[in-house]
């Protein structure tokens, strides 16, 4: 079966910190996207990726970055994590020309909260 | 730029009866349109898609929808709502192109009550 695998369910950090949360999937998928999920605002795109070492900046990149050294891999950093990037996160992958009509795969989630 | 309006935050209906999720989609051309579903701390998972063909699509666990052009909607049904379906409906609009990206809908979150 194939997957998007997010390295951590619940996270806790602390004002200040540098965040990494990690995402890898296994169907060698081009496309790999960063959400952040909130009551009532639905899926916010923070940052997707096309190709290794490739990124664009969603609709919220503001407080964030990204890193893609590898296809199976995209990683979201908070570079100094912040009490209202408390959230939910979630990694999705999906093929380069198929996002369109095959949608994507999502991970399980990441629920981080910052204190 | 396409977008997604779910005009219900919240639905509950009885375990048994029928259920309809709306979802109107605002895009210039002919879109493809996905219904996800995503159970309490869990992520999304496909329920139906369409991209052509059929306006009318089945999808998993009972699910379908009907694509209706000249009314912008997609809109999500069951015939028999179960107890376990109680969880949070989003639908999305995309198109093709490179790296082509999902718009979603803010979502509906079902209640069934037994």
């Amino acid at each position: 079966d194939v997957k998007v695998t997010q390295s951590s369910r619940y996270l806790v950090k602390r004002t200040g910190e540098k965040v990494f949360l990690e995402c890898v999937q296994d169907m060698d998928h081009e496309n790999m996207f960063w959400y952040r999920q909130d009551p009532g605002l639905g899926l916010r795109l923070i940052y997707f990726s096309y190709d290794v070492k490739m990124k664009e900046k969603g609709d919220i990149p503001e407080g964030y970055s990204v890193s893609r050294e590898k296809k199976e891999r995209f990683s979201l950093i908070l570079e100094s994590a912040s009490t209202n990037q408390t959230s939910m996160y979630l990694c999705a992958s999906s093929a380069l020309t198929g996002a369109g009509s095959q949608g994507y795969t999502f991970g399980s989630g990441t629920r981080l909260t910052v204190v | 730029a396409q977008s997604v309006t779910q005009p219900d935050i919240h639905i509950t209906v009885s375990e048994g009866a029928s259920l309809e999720l709306r979802c109107n989609y605002s895009y210039g051309a002919t879109p493809y349109l996905f219904w996800y579903v995503q159970s309490p701390g869990q992520g999304l998972q496909l329920l139906l898609k369409y991209f052509s063909g059929d306006t009318l699509v089945q999808g998993i666990k009972g699910f379908e929808a009907e694509f209706k052009r000249s009314q912008s909607s997609f809109n999500l049904r069951k015939p028999s709502v179960h107890w376990s379906d109680a969880a949070e409906y989003f639908c999305a609009v995309g198109r093709t192109g490179t790296a082509s990206k999902l718009t979603f809908g803010t979502g509906t979150r079902l209640q069934v009550t037994l």
